[in-house]
């Protein structure tokens, strides 16, 4: 399975945008990235996703690097209520499962 | 969106008896679900992919005797935790793949189950 590799935590003000990294060196030709995240006793919440191209939707963008070995998730503006454990997940295009790595626990600062 | 509801949201249960936790897709089928377990501060494992109609796979290290699942819908996963020790105890969620999303993974809620 590939894996990811994403700094533990990550702090942020309020109002401002936050990047979130993600290195995926090992990935594969068809695997997708995803990106999740989780608020304390809650099940993961999705995020957005991408195979090549930059994505963008009303929660975030995401920025994939050319070579595909990483990736960005962006919020444009961080508001409290987007403290949360970011995931960042490779989907194994062979077998569908997402497994997930350590994740980034990011904290917004008022 | 896409729902999946799981219950309950949390069961206390005695050492030795069984716990049974349901995992349904409400407004969508989905052909594959996942189950994942949490420990306090720590990411998702995944423990087993299951298919409607066919027994699950089990990722290494989890043992299928103790942790039974069952897809026999299209919209109905249940995880069995059987003969449970308080080592069982953790936070088990629930994710179903939507057939017209089948890039998008749907969770539930999730089960805090405690094992006394």
């Amino acid at each position: 399975d590939a894996k990811t590799t994403q700094p533990n935590s990550m702090e942020s003000n309020e109002e401002e945008p936050v990047h979130l990294p993600c290195n995926h060196s090992t990935i594969s030709g068809t695997d997708y990235i995803h990106w999740y995240r989780q608020l304390p006793s809650q099940g993961p919440e999705y995020v957005i996703h991408g195979l090549t191209s930059n994505v963008n939707n009303r929660m975030a963008s995401l920025a994939i690097a050319e070579d595909r070995k990483s990736s960005t998730l962006i919020l444009h503006r961080a508001t409290l209520r987007d403290a949360a454990v970011y995931y960042c997940i490779l989907r194994d295009s062979g077998t569908y499962k997402y497994i997930f790595g350590t994740g980034t626990r990011l904290k917004v600062l008022a | 969106g896409a729902v999946v509801s799981q219950h309950p949201s949390w069961v206390i249960c005695k050492s030795g008896t069984s716990v049974k936790i349901e995992c349904r897709s409400l407004d969508f089928q989905a052909t594959t679900m996942f189950w994942y377990r949490q420990f306090p501060k720590q990411s998702l494992m995944l423990m087993a992919t299951s298919n409607e109609g066919s027994k699950a796979t089990y990722e290494q290290g989890v043992e299928k005797d103790k942790f039974l699942i069952n897809h026999a819908s299209l919209t109905l996963s249940t995880l069995t935790v059987t003969s449970a020790h308080p080592e069982d105890s953790s936070f088990y969620i629930c994710s179903a793949i939507d057939r017209n999303w089948n890039e998008k993974l749907f969770f539930g809620s999730g089960t805090q189950l405690s094992v006394l």
